[in-house]
């Protein structure tokens, strides 16, 4: 069966770093997404993309955070310079519609430390 | 504002016994509901997903209904199992909220021997 993968599955980065979080969506998905969860919190949407371009994105996706889907297969997420209170684990999800509340399909996660 | 609430936050039953969980959501309109699975440290696994026109899903010992009037979904666990522990997410597309998930913050279950 399909499956969204997310690398790496583990990160640790110094405060200040820039980081790069990688999603292989489902193949024939056209729309994706980014959530996060931070211990013990809520799982949060960042931000939905299709066609090349942010749908919509939340609050918390400011201008220190950037999505790109560089390639025919992969969607990222960049985080320029990490803060403290961006440790949290960030999921990547896709769907194969956009209307309408389509089903949305979830990778393992890549938990991001920032120390 | 557009939120998802969820009762009670722990359970603890023991094996065998079936059990509900509870998820209120504050706006009616709604494109659909689903109710996830997340094991420790782990990713989201989609247990079932209710269309707004719906009144329950079933899958297996799990069955899911509906209330949209009334802004509520339970998620019922037949004959639980030791395996059944985790924590348990439901979540909302409401409309005009584009097609983003809104999460309300588990259930964690246990369930013992």
């Amino acid at each position: 069966e399909p499956e969204v993968t997310q690398t790496p599955s583990h990160q640790v980065t110094q405060m200040g770093q820039e980081v790069i979080l990688r999603c292989v969506p489902i193949s024939n998905h056209l729309y994706f997404y980014w959530y996060r969860q931070i211990l013990g919190q809520k799982v949060e949407f960042l931000v939905s993309f299709y066609n090349n371009e942010i749908s919509e994105k939340s609050e918390i996706f400011d201008d220190q955070f950037s999505v790109e889907r560089p390639d025919g297969s992969n969607f990222t997420l960049k985080i320029r310079s990490t803060k403290l209170e961006d440790s949290a684990m960030y999921f990547c999800a896709s769907s194969e519609s956009r209307t309408g509340g389509p089903t949305q399909y979830f990778g393992p996660g890549t938990r991001l430390l920032v120390l | 504002k557009q939120e998802v609430t969820q009762i009670p936050a722990a359970l603890s039953v023991p094996e065998g016994e079936n059990l509900v969980l509870n998820c209120s959501f504050t706006d009616s309109a709604i494109y659909n509901l689903q109710w996830f699975r997340q094991d420790p440290g782990k990713g989201l696994t989609s247990l079932l997903l209710i269309q707004s026109s719906q009144r329950e899903q079933t899958s297996g010992r799990l069955n899911a209904s509906l209330d949209k009037s009334s802004g509520r979904s339970t998620l019922y666990i037949a004959a639980s199992q030791p395996g059944d522990s985790a924590t348990y997410l439901c979540a909302v597309t409401f409309t005009g909220g584009g097609n983003k998930l809104t999460f309300g913050t588990g259930t964690q279950l246990k369930v013992e021997l």
